[in-house]
């Protein structure tokens, strides 16, 4: 079974802080997204990549930056937190560029104070 | 991209058979039907998907009709861990994105 696995499933940050949430998948996808879930907004795509070292902007990439340096990892990064990134932040993999058979993390619900 | 209408929930009896509706009546002719669900609290989980035949795996069924503008998801034997929200998404070309919508809300009852 594909694995994906998120650093922390809660945290807690303080407006200004930078934030890195870190994402690693175990079945050698090229793909890997950021989304983020609000109530009543649902799933909102923030990056991707499909390759090591390259990243795509998604629909709401203001505020985020992101980095994978290895094929298993990527990671999200708020470089100065503010009370509307409060979010539940999810990752994906796929195999591909074309699957949309994503497999996802568990999420990570970060509260920034 | 299609869109896609779902029921806002549905119940169904624990043991018996849950069939969850989807229609995409502007689906065009390379989208493929792609069904996942999401627990309360958790990621998003991947069930299946279809272009125009019927398929089925561990998980589910999945019916699309022959005119393909939609499409039902069968979960055969539902127990209680099947209560989540399941969203039907039309996807196609290579942006790689899914677009969740509000999806149907299951809730499997003892």
């Amino acid at each position: 079974d594909v694995k994906v696995t998120q650093s922390s499933r809660y945290l807690v940050k303080r407006t200004g802080e930078k934030v890195f949430l870190e994402c690693v998948q175990d079945m050698d996808h090229e793909n890997m997204f950021w989304y983020r879930q609000d109530p009543g907004l649902g799933l909102r795509l923030i990056y991707f990549s499909y390759d090591v070292k390259m990243k795509e902007k998604g629909d709401i990439p203001e505020g985020y930056s992101v980095s994978r340096e290895k094929k298993e990892r990527f990671s999200l990064i708020l470089e100065s937190a503010s009370t509307n990134q409060t979010s539940m932040y999810l990752c994906a993999s796929s195999l591909d560029f074309i699957s949309y058979e994503q497999y996802f993390g568990p999420g990570t619900r970060l509260t920034v104070t | 991209d299609a869109k896609t209408t779902q029921p806002t929930s549905m119940d169904c009896a624990e043991g018996r058979a849950a069939n969850l509706p989807c229609n995409h009546s502007t689906i065009s002719g390379n989208e493929y039907v792609y069904w996942y669900r999401q627990i309360h609290s958790q990621g998003p989980q991947y069930i299946i998907h279809g272009l125009k035949n019927n398929e089925t795996n561990e998980m589910a069924s999945l019916i699309i009709t022959e005119d393909r503008k939609s499409s039902t998801l069968i979960l055969p034997h539902a127990t209680l861990r099947d209560t989540a929200v399941y969203y039907c998404i039309v996807r196609g070309g290579s942006q790689g994105n899914l677009i969740f919508g509000k999806g149907t809300k299951l809730s499997v009852k003892p």
